[in-house]
């Protein structure tokens, strides 16, 4: 399969805890999208990077979270010291770059839960 | 600020009905509109867009037309199948944007 992967699918973490999440993009996309999606919402963007280079960050990218694309090609997204309130399904999305919109194709989430 | 507006949901619909899902947008500029779908389990999956005022996005059945006058951009489909139950997503990206900035949602069932 060579579509977005994210591993893992589910997590579950007591409050205070670090968790790590990963997103392997589709190989050949340099674009690399991470976005929050609570219960009974739309997704919510969190950050982007071209290759390596983190170019974007939303405000509901707090302190305690930290995204890094290391080689430009895979991701991840730690949350450190989690809060009951980070419970949500994390979503990794990745596109290519060109002139024309280049639709972004988005991985099944991780779906984190912390009691 | 940038917002997108839809149809609350849960629509139950019965196999061949007719759908509509509306979705209206506020955002400055000329923003590109998309439609995707969630189906049970699987990840999100663009299902059809538009990049300018009065074109219309076409897939699988489904249309929607990018009204700029009204700010719209419904989603419709002639005849719905129990297949198509899913969650919709309405969505804009700005111009010169990168990220996409989705609507609530709505959850639509079909049922035989």
């Amino acid at each position: 399969d060579t579509g977005v992967s994210q591993d893992p699918r589910h997590k579950i973490t007591k409050r205070g805890q670090n968790v790590t999440f990963r997103c392997d993009p589709i190989s050949e996309h340099n674009r690399l999208y991470w976005y929050r999606q609570t219960l009974g919402q739309g997704p919510e963007f969190l950050t982007y990077f071209q290759n390596e280079a983190q170019l974007e960050k939303s405000r509901l990218l707090s302190d305690r979270f930290s995204a890094e694309r290391p080689k430009g090609s895979f991701s991840t997204l730690e949350i450190q010291r989690t809060e009951q309130g980070d419970s949500a399904m994390y979503l990794c999305a990745s596109s290519s770059t060109g002139r024309l919109y280049n639709e972004q194709f988005f991985g099944p989430g991780t779906r984190l839960t912390v009691l | 600020g940038d917002s997108v507006t839809q149809m609350e949901g849960p629509v139950t619909l019965s196999e061949e009905a007719f759908l509509t899902i509306n979705c209206t947008y506020t955002a400055t500029g000329y923003p590109s509109l998309f439609w995707y779908v969630q189906y049970p389990g699987e990840g999100l999956q663009l299902l059809l867009k538009a990049t300018k005022a009065d074109d219309k996005g076409s897939n699988k059945g489904f249309e929607a037309t990018y009204r700029k006058e009204t700010t719209s951009f419904h989603l419709e489909k002639g005849s719905v199948q129990v297949s198509d139950s899913a969650v919709y997503f309405c969505a804009l990206r700005k111009t010169g944007a990168n990220n996409l900035f989705f609507g609530t949602g709505t959850r639509l069932t079909v049922i035989p």
